[in-house]
């Protein structure tokens, strides 16, 4: 079964770091784009970052550009969200998901996706 | 400032159909599929509808997709109590050089 799992949420002060997780099972993790979503309390879907298979390309979202670092271990099938100098308004459940794989850009979709894991940025 | 727009709020009464509209522009919508997501509350989003109008398999036909120009629309037809929840469309985006995601529509069935 195609499967993605987040960790690694939780509460953190404003100004604070957190590293979320999330581990990939069912498919040839290296093979695939990979993404992450975050959902506010209440609010609508916000993409974040993507990261290609290999990590050689790397896209997140103007507010978290230079705060958020979005990696991968592709030797163990990790998929990661390193999130610097938090703020309030980066409190939302983090979603990670894969990329499909096709061949024209533009096209792509978000499938599977994990259960998420909420972050609390709060003094 | 690129964004995708959906009504906030749509509503039925079991058997009827539904659309959801989501309107963009010639960065996002103009030139790149559409895809749908439905979520409920609590759970984690769920593709519904990939490439404008395909169906992910498990998905029912009573869940359809179409697209013109800078819209896109959701069809839900024979609604179900168990279609209530909240549907969002996504598309990329050039100008922002990543996804964009409509702000959700929720759907009441009555």
């Amino acid at each position: 079964e195609v499967q993605v799992v987040e960790s690694g949420g939780g509460l953190v002060q404003p100004g604070g770091s957190l590293t979320i997780s999330c581990v990939a099972s069912g498919f040839t993790f290296s093979d695939y784009w990979m993404t992450w979503v975050r959902q506010a309390p209440g609010k609508g879907l916000e993409w974040v970052a993507n990261i290609k298979g290999d990590g050689s390309e790397k896209y997140s979202v103007d507010s978290v550009r230079g705060r958020f670092t979005i990696s991968r271990d592709n030797t163990e099938n990790l998929l990661y969200l390193q999130m610097n100098s938090l703020r309030a308004d980066d409190t939302a459940v983090y979603y990670c998901a894969r990329v499909s794989r096709v061949s024209v850009a533009g096209t792509n979709w978000f499938d599977p996706w994990g259960q998420g894991t909420l972050v609390t940025v709060s003094s | 400032q690129s964004v995708l727009t959906q009504p906030p709020s749509a509503s039925g009464t079991p058997g009827q159909r539904v659309t959801i509209s989501c309107s963009g522009s010639t960065s996002n919508i103009g030139r790149h599929t559409v895809n749908w997501y439905q979520q409920f509350p609590g759970t984690a989003p769920k593709l519904l509808l990939y490439r404008d109008n395909q169906r992910p398999s498990g998905v029912p036909d009573r869940f359809s997709g179409s697209k013109s120009g800078t819209s896109a629309s959701l069809a839900i037809s024979g609604l179900q109590s168990g279609d209530e929840g909240d549907y969002y469309c996504s598309a990329w985006d050039v100008s922002l050089n990543g996804w964009l995601f409509g702000g959700g529509t929720k759907l009441t069935v009555l």
